[in-house]
């Protein structure tokens, strides 16, 4: 079975500086996606980036990108330039592919704030 | 521009009682999933929905019933409300194919006293 482990459940950043929150995950497929969610207070469960197993390159949103290290099964997410909005429970997801229905299987979260 | 909605968005009930979730989507997505996210488990899958009328057991399907009559329409219901199904649900649905993003509802706070 699947499983994906956020070794870091708090994490602090000055604002304007860049953050790194890790995530690592066991599977024996070799097509899947994994995913970064953003959870703010208002418990709104929103997309920050994705990234498919079979690309190499890495994925980027303007100041979010990642590290993907399949080899390694890790994922880690870079956020550049942090602003006081990126405070959130951060989840690392992985979409199973071929069993049911393509459900995601997440982290137990990394809270992060973000200090003025 | 609705996207995916769920009612209510908080609801208190008593032990023993039925309870529906509601769940909406605009966009004609062919699935919908149902997750329960508590303290030191983060979110797992209770039931799913690959289209209308074809729905399937998660990881914690005890106790919830779904359906689907409708493509947009996803209800969860609990048929005898336990104070273990004290939870935020959330509703999330994405395109025909298991390879798609899948986007969220705002959730429901349910509490069971």
């Amino acid at each position: 079975a699947q499983t994906v482990t956020q070794s870091q459940p708090e994490m602090s950043v000055q604002e304007a500086e860049t953050v790194t929150l890790s995530c690592t995950y066991d599977t024996s497929e070799s097509d899947y996606y994994l995913f970064w969610y953003k959870q703010p207070p208002s418990r709104q469960m929103i997309l920050v980036i994705r990234q498919e197993a079979y690309k190499q390159q890495n994925a980027t949103e303007n100041r979010f990108s990642v590290n993907f290290q399949k080899a390694a099964k890790s994922f880690s997410l870079k956020i550049s330039d942090s602003q006081l909005g990126d405070a959130a429970m951060y989840f690392c997801a992985y979409r199973v592919v071929y069993n049911q229905g393509g459900k995601l299987i997440f982290g137990q979260g990394t809270e992060l704030s973000v200090k003025p | 521009d609705a996207g995916i909605t769920q009612s209510p968005r908080y609801k208190i009930t008593e032990t023993g009682r039925q309870v529906t979730l509601m769940c909406h989507q605009t966009w004609s997505h062919s699935y919908m999933f149902w997750y329960r996210q508590d303290l030191g488990h983060g979110l797992r899958l209770i039931y799913y929905s690959a289209a209308a009328d074809i729905t399937d057991k998660g990881e914690v399907p005890d106790g919830y019933v779904v359906s689907r009559s409708k493509t947009e329409n996803f209800p969860l219901t609990l048929e005898s409300a336990t104070r273990s199904q004290t939870s935020v649900y959330f509703c999330a649905s994405s395109t025909g194919t298991s390879f798609g993003t899948q986007y969220f509802g705002p959730g429901t706070r349910l509490t069971v006293l």
